[in-house]
This record gives C-alpha cells, sequence and structure tokens, in this order.
C-alpha cells in the first residue's frame, strides 16, 4: 500500500522567511515523488517532480530514501505563494495512480 | 488546445436525485481520474481510467459510477446523490512518460441537499 502524510495542515510565515512542508511517504518500492499546487480559485498543477531535480518558483524538494520524504523549501517566500500544497506520490512502472497527502495550506503574511 | 474541461462548475441537488459530472480532454491522453475534493481529507480517487472501455475502482468508488466510451470523455455518474457527497470533484488526465504530469480540470463544486 502507498500513504502520503503532510503533518502540518496550516503553516504560516512571514514574506521573506524560509518556508519548509513536510512530506513523508511509505511505498516499498522506488516511488515518484511531486507537489501539486492549487492558488485560490484556480486549478490544480504540478509545482515540481523528483526525477526533474528542477527549482520552480525558487521552490525545491530533495526524495530522501533513508528517511522516506520529499519535503518542500523555499528560502524566502512570497505572498503569493499564499496556497493548498499537495504532496503525491505515483508507484513504479505503468501504474498511473497518484496518492494525494492530505494538503498543507500555505500563508504567507507580509 | 482547451485542456481538461469540466461542466458544470456548480450543482445542487436534492437526496436521491441522479446526474452526471462531464470530464473532456483534448490532449489524447489514455489515462484518466476522478478526484474528490474535501476539508482535511485531501484529494481521493473515485473511478480512473487507462483507456477507452477500460475502468477501474478508486479509494472511495462507491455512489459513483464511470464509463469510457471515447478517449475524450470521462464522464461519472452520481447514482442517487447523497448529503456526503456534497464536495469539489476533480477530472484530471495524465501524460505518460515525461514525469507522469497530471492536469486538472477546474472542478465541479456539487452540494447534496
Amino acid at each position: 500500500a502507498q500513504r502520503v502524510t503532510q503533518p502540518e495542515k496550516l503553516l504560516s510565515v512571514f514574506k521573506g522567511a524560509p518556508v519548509e512542508l513536510k512530506c513523508n511517504y511509505s511505498y516499498s518500492g522506488s516511488p515518484e515523488l511531486f507537489w501539486y499546487v492549487q492558488y485560490s480559485r484556480q486549478r490544480l498543477q504540478l509545482l515540481l517532480r523528483h526525477i526533474s531535480r528542477e527549482s520552480i518558483k525558487g521552490f525545491t524538494a530533495d526524495l530522501n530514501k533513508g528517511e522516506t520524504s520529499f519535503h518542500l523549501k523555499k528560502p524566502f517566500a512570497q505572498e503569493e505563494d499564499s496556497a493548498m500544497y499537495y504532496c503525491a506520490l505515483k508507484g513504479g512502472g505503468s501504474n498511473y495512480k497518484l496518492t494525494f497527502g492530505k494538503g498543507t495550506l500555505l500563508t504567507v503574511n507580509p | 488546445n482547451a485542456g481538461v474541461t469540466q461542466t458544470p462548475k456548480f450543482q445542487v441537488l436534492k437526496t436521491g436525485q441522479s446526474m452526471t459530472l462531464q470530464c473532456a480532454q483534448d490532449m489524447n491522453h489514455e489515462y484518466m481520474s476522478w478526484y474528490r475534493q474535501d476539508p482535511g481529507m485531501g484529494l481521493r480517487l473515485i473511478h480512473y481510467s487507462v483507456g477507452a472501455g477500460i475502468t477501474d475502482q478508486g479509494e472511495v468508488p462507491n455512489g459513483y459510477n464511470v464509463s469510457r466510451s471515447t478517449t475524450e470523455d470521462f464522464p461519472l455518474r452520481l447514482l442517487s446523490a447523497a448529503p456526503s457527497q456534497t464536495s469539489v470533484y476533480f477530472c484530471a488526465s495524465i501524460q505518460p512518460g515525461g514525469g507522469y504530469e497530471q492536469f486538472f480540470g477546474p472542478g465541479t463544486r456539487l452540494t447534496v441537499l
């Protein structure tokens, strides 16, 4: 079984402060991990995926297989980062199903 | 290229009524899925399809039916609406290969009275 845990429902930071959204997963094989974001009144969209090892909008996330984590980080939060963030896991192979965490609502205060 | 479209955007039903939520995509994606989004519960998979004529159940399939007669369309049918089905419903299609990004529709907000 695959499971994704986002321990924080709400996270509030001030503009310019570092932010870290936590994600832990449970999966017996080699997972693929994603972060999706939903801005107010917009549809969900992919933010980044671990296989790309990219930085999007200043966000990065590193897959730590030892700690089974995929935390999302940004050194200096901006007000426009306020959104709901979902961590998602895809099992290996041709199984396209994604398992989502319950989400973390990030608020960046001015 | 419209991506993933959903209709209606909003719907209010009475308990026991049936209705169909429409979903279409024009990206020729084989894989499509339906999720419901509830506060504190995240997104939960209702049903999914790996191609025309093939559907399967997700995490919370009870009370919902799906069909996939074409690659483009993946409607979700509520058989007899219940207040517990009040939710926001998202349809998504996936791009296999190249990262498996899921493309989401704008959502349908359903209220069952």
